[in-house]
């Protein structure tokens, strides 16, 4: 699984979008881009994935650069809630390919 | 509804003792997985069954071995716990499109 680069933490305002950047130079063509955060004592959470298109959902956007060698997970309205470590993995969807957690970004969303 | 559940949520036990941490998900999934996540806060995988068969184990030591009474259930026994396997134990289910990993609330194990 190609390696992922995180910054270990950001912070943003309330109500304000926050950008988590990650990069993967080494990415495959066959490896998509996935989001997962953590909250406090929590499971892991899903939050979205991408191959080369950008992405959007309910809870997040992801945009990924045409080379496919950095993304950018979008909260377009940080709470409080969105507080977490958030993980960007790179990985083939199949069963035998692990999903493996960097260090992650701790965002803090201030009040 | 829990989704994927977890018992127990804190296990407290002597060293060299054997204990089980139960998983179980309602999803429908046919993949479920073991994670340690150590004091460092750092998340590995351990093992993962598909349809009640081993894919993945990550060298863990054979101290360890996960059970899969059916593939809605993923069990963890552990032997002659030590120090070390002090952490937070996470299970987790995925569909097949294998895209997303839906995790349990953990069990914080705690070796005396």
């Amino acid at each position: 699984d190609a390696k992922t680069t995180q910054p270990p933490s950001m912070d943003c305002a309330e109500g304000r979008a926050a950008n988590l950047p990650c990069n993967h130079s080494t990415i495959s063509g066959n490896e998509y881009v996935y989001w997962y955060r953590q909250i406090h004592s929590q499971g892991p959470q899903y939050i979205i994935h991408g191959l080369k298109n950008n992405e959007t959902n309910e809870m997040a956007s992801l945009i990924i650069t045409e080379d496919r060698k950095s993304s950018t997970l979008i909260l377009p309205h940080a709470t409080l809630r969105d507080t977490a470590v958030y993980y960007c993995i790179v990985r083939v969807p199949d069963s035998s390919y692990k999903l493996i957690f960097g260090s992650g970004t701790r965002l803090l969303v201030r009040p | 509804d829990t989704a994927v559940s977890q018992t127990p949520k804190y296990l407290v036990t002597q060293m060299g003792n054997d204990k089980s941490i139960k998983c179980e998900q309602n999803l429908g999934h046919d993949t479920m997985y073991w994670y340690k996540q150590d004091s460092k806060k750092f998340l590995k995988i351990m093992f993962s069954y598909n349809n009640k068969e081993l894919i993945i184990n990550e060298t863990v030591p054979n101290r360890f071995s996960p059970k899969s009474p059916d593939k809605a259930h993923l069990n963890l026994h552990i032997n002659s716990l030590e120090l070390g396997d002090s952490a937070v134990y996470f299970c987790a289910s995925s569909p097949e499109t294998y895209n997303e990993q839906f995790f349990g609330p953990g069990t914080r194990l705690t070796v005396l």
